[in-house]
């Protein structure tokens, strides 16, 4: 079957750097995609990687290693505003894609 | 970036009735169009992928004589929820990839549905 596994839940300190990992087990790989969303709103694209590596995008960095069927979503000088549900979603070659179960970001002050 | 809307944004109906939802983009044209369904601290389900001028493709296990859906433009998808029951309630959100940028999808705000 297919699956991506993530920790359900991150505790993190304002100001602080949180990574939320990923692994993945998929018949078809098309690129690793980070969402966020928030409490009663709709996921809002954060990242994508198709390739190995790095991606930087302000403060969130996202990473890929195809070989290791793994990615993460590092998010650095941690806000208030961060707390949210983070998933990441594997694309497949329909441009469909396939969820993770979501972790919830708590930040304390 | 991409606009998706979609209407209404909750609703509460009887159990029995039907209820439809528009998911639009408002500036870009959507050949496909995805609808999900959510669970509270649930991720998001794929129900069916919405294919413009073609019949949708249902998920597995997703009835699509109860989940009709309809692509009649190149901007506007319905899922109309026939003779809704409570097990129906949950929030509906559509997505659409637009296609300058494949590799992101554009969510609608999405639709909370409460059936009583």
């Amino acid at each position: 079957g297919q699956s991506l596994e993530q920790p359900s839940e991150v505790t993190a300190v304002e100001g602080a750097i949180v990574q939320i990992n990923c692994t993945y087990q998929t018949s078809g790989f098309y690129g690793l995609s980070w969402y966020q969303q928030h409490d009663g709103g709709a996921p809002t694209f954060l990242s994508y990687n198709g390739l190995d590596g790095l991606e930087e995008t302000g403060r969130f960095s996202s990473f890929l290693s195809r070989s290791d069927s793994y990615g993460y979503l590092l998010l650095q000088e941690l806000q208030m505003k961060d707390s949210a549900s983070y998933f990441c979603a594997v694309r497949d070659s329909n441009y469909q894609l396939i969820w993770g179960a979501g972790t919830k970001l708590i930040i304390k002050p | 970036g991409a606009v998706v809307s979609q209407h209404p944004s909750w609703v509460i109906c009887k159990s029995g009735t039907s209820v439809k939802i528009e998911c639009r983009s408002l500036d870009f044209q959507a050949t496909t169009m995805f609808w999900y369904r959510q669970f509270p601290k649930q991720s998001l389900m794929l129900m069916a992928t919405s294919n413009e001028g073609s019949k949708a493709t249902y998920e597995q296990g997703v009835e699509k004589d109860k989940f009709l859906i309809n692509h009649a433009s190149l901007t506007l998808s319905t899922l109309t929820v026939t003779s809704a029951h409570p097990e129906d309630s949950s929030f509906y959100i559509c997505s659409a990839p637009t296609s300058g940028r494949l590799n992101e999808q554009f969510f609608g705000p999405g639709t909370r549905l409460t059936v009583l």
